[in-house]
C-alpha cells in the first residue's frame, strides 16, 4: 500500500492567518482526499484532490476556505485560510487507488487556532 | 445514505482479556470494509480490509469479519495488550468512492 508524508504533524495558529498542509505520496494515486477530524468526532471529507483540476468540494466547504492544489500524482496541500478557533481539528490526506483497494491515510496535522 | 454505527463507543478490559468490537452498516451495497487504529491526535492506520465477496480477514492477534446481508462486522482482539489502546474506527466504501465512518470504539487495555 501507498505510504504518505503529511506535514505539519501539528501548528498552534493566530485567528485570521492561513495554514497550508502538505501531503507526499511515494507512488502515483489518482484519487487523493482530505478529512477533518473535530474534537471528539468521527472523519468528515472536505474535498477530493482531482490532478489537472479543480477540487471537488463536499457540502459545507468552499474553495476560498479550504483552497487545494494537486500539481502532480504524488502530491497536494490543503490550505485552511482565515482561520477562527472553530477550524482547531485534525486534518488528514488520504488515497485510494479505486476498485476494491482500502484506503491509506496520512499521519495527521493537528491544528490548533487561539 | 450510508449510516454506520459502531458499540460499545469505549470499553475497558484488563491485560490478556480476548475482546470484540461491532460495526453495523445500512446499506449492504458496499465494495469493502476497513478496520483502522488511530492513536490520540494521529492519523489513521488501517488494521484490516474485507472485501465484500469474503467473511473475514485475519492479522496476527487481529480477526475481523463481515456478514453483508446483514450489515454487520465484528473486529475480534485476542490477548489485549496495553498497546492496543487506541480508538477503533470502521469504514464502508460505498460506490462513487465514498467512505463512510462509524463513530469509533476507544479501547482502554489496563496493565
Amino acid at each position: 500500500s501507498a505510504v504518505i508524508s503529511q506535514k505539519p504533524s501539528r501548528d498552534i495558529c493566530q485567528r485570521g492567518t492561513s495554514l497550508t498542509i502538505q501531503c507526499q505520496v511515494d507512488s502515483q494515486v489518482t484519487m487523493m482526499f482530505w478529512y477533518r477530524q473535530q474534537p471528539g468526532q468521527s472523519l468528515t471529507l472536505i474535498a477530493t484532490a482531482n490532478q489537472g483540476s479543480e477540487a471537488t468540494y463536499e457540502s459545507g466547504f468552499v474553495i476560498d476556505k479550504f483552497p487545494i492544489s494537486r500539481p502532480n500524482l504524488t502530491f497536494s496541500t490543503l490550505t485552511v485560510s482565515n482561520m477562527s478557533p472553530e477550524d482547531s481539528s485534525i486534518y488528514l490526506c488520504s488515497v485510494n487507488k479505486g476498485g476494491n483497494y482500502g484506503y491509506t491515510f496520512g499521519s495527521g496535522t493537528r491544528l490548533t487556532v487561539v | 445514505k450510508q449510516e454506520v454505527t459502531q458499540i460499545p463507543a469505549a470499553l475497558s478490559v484488563p491485560e490478556g482479556e480476548n475482546l470484540v468490537l461491532n460495526c453495523s452498516f445500512t446499506d449492504s451495497a458496499i465494495y469493502n470494509l476497513q478496520w483502522f487504529r488511530q492513536d490520540p491526535g494521529k492519523g489513521l492506520t488501517s488494521l484490516l480490509l474485507i472485501q465484500s465477496s469474503q467473511r473475514e480477514q485475519t492479522s496476527g492477534r487481529l480477526n475481523a469479519s463481515l456478514d453483508k446481508s446483514s450489515g454487520r462486522s465484528t473486529l475480534y482482539i485476542a490477548a489485549s495488550q496495553p498497546g492496543d489502546s487506541a480508538t477503533y474506527l470502521c469504514a464502508v466504501k460505498g460506490g462513487a468512492n465514498n467512505l463512510f465512518f462509524g463513530t469509533g470504539t476507544r479501547l482502554t487495555v489496563i496493565p
